[in-house]
């Protein structure tokens, strides 16, 4: 069982917007500004998407945004477009504790 | 940029200690603007994390696998380097070695090593 909470699964048609949910606690999500978003395409390692709930690291789209509203953060691709397809996982930090945990991602399917 | 890379053996007997090597380019693994870290992924399942290290050295683990798990730095070799002892079936996943420019969060990800925990 993850540590934090993700839907199995989430969908949209081309140029829709879609938001994906993380939901952790006050000791984790809730917590601390250390959320993080990953994309993986089907045989490849994961990509950094969003860092610190709402940073994009250089080259990826700004129709990737990030936020947080209490113990739940959210990821939201806007436009999507085909290539968007892929699983997302989020994860953050946890105090000194557990430290850092995942969640369990979430598959996106465009339509 | 940074470019991991991961090596060791693909297969592991079980009660076995797992040794993986993660050598790294673009970038001084000694360098206080990295975070490296090692994630593991299941067949088929999510991302687990395994543990940390800092340039200072110090290592944070999941307490699940604290009890099996070292992860050192070779500064000489620019490599950092991951132990987990007493493997079962259940510790056969692909492998992940990543680092990154802020902490909690990794930018740049090895390909991937799968091994796989077998007699």
């Amino acid at each position: 069982q993850s540590a934090l909470t993700q839907p199995p699964s989430a969908s949209g048609s081309p140029g829709q917007s879609v938001t994906i949910s993380c939901t952790g606690t006050s000791s984790d999500v809730g917590g601390y500004k250390y959320v993080s978003w990953y994309q993986q395409h089907p045989g490849k390692a994961p990509k950094l998407m969003i860092y610190e709930v709402i940073k994009r690291p250089s080259g990826v789209p700004d129709r990737f945004s990030g936020s947080k509203s209490g113990n739940t953060a959210s990821l939201t691709v806007s436009g999507l477009q085909a290539e968007d397809e892929a699983d997302y996982y989020c994860s953050s930090y946890a105090g000194s504790s557990n430290f850092e945990v995942f969640g369990g991602g979430t598959k996106l399917t465009v339509l | 940029q940074l470019q991991l890379q991961e090596s060791g053996p693909g297969l592991v007997k079980p009660s076995e200690t797992l040794s993986l090597t993660c050598t790294v380019s673009g970038g001084s693994i000694s360098s206080s603007s990295y975070y490296w870290g090692w994630i593991r992924q299941p067949p088929g399942k999510g991302l687990e994390w395994i543990g940390s290290i800092y340039y200072s050295g110090t290592t944070y683990y999941n307490p699940s696998l604290k009890t099996r798990v070292t992860i050192s730095v070779d500064a000489s070799r620019n490599q950092f380097s991951l132990k987990s002892s007493s493997v079962t079936a259940a510790d056969t996943a692909l492998y992940y070695c990543a680092g990154g420019e802020t902490a909690y969060s990794y930018g740049a990800w090895g390909q991937g090593t799968l091994v796989t925990v077998s007699s």
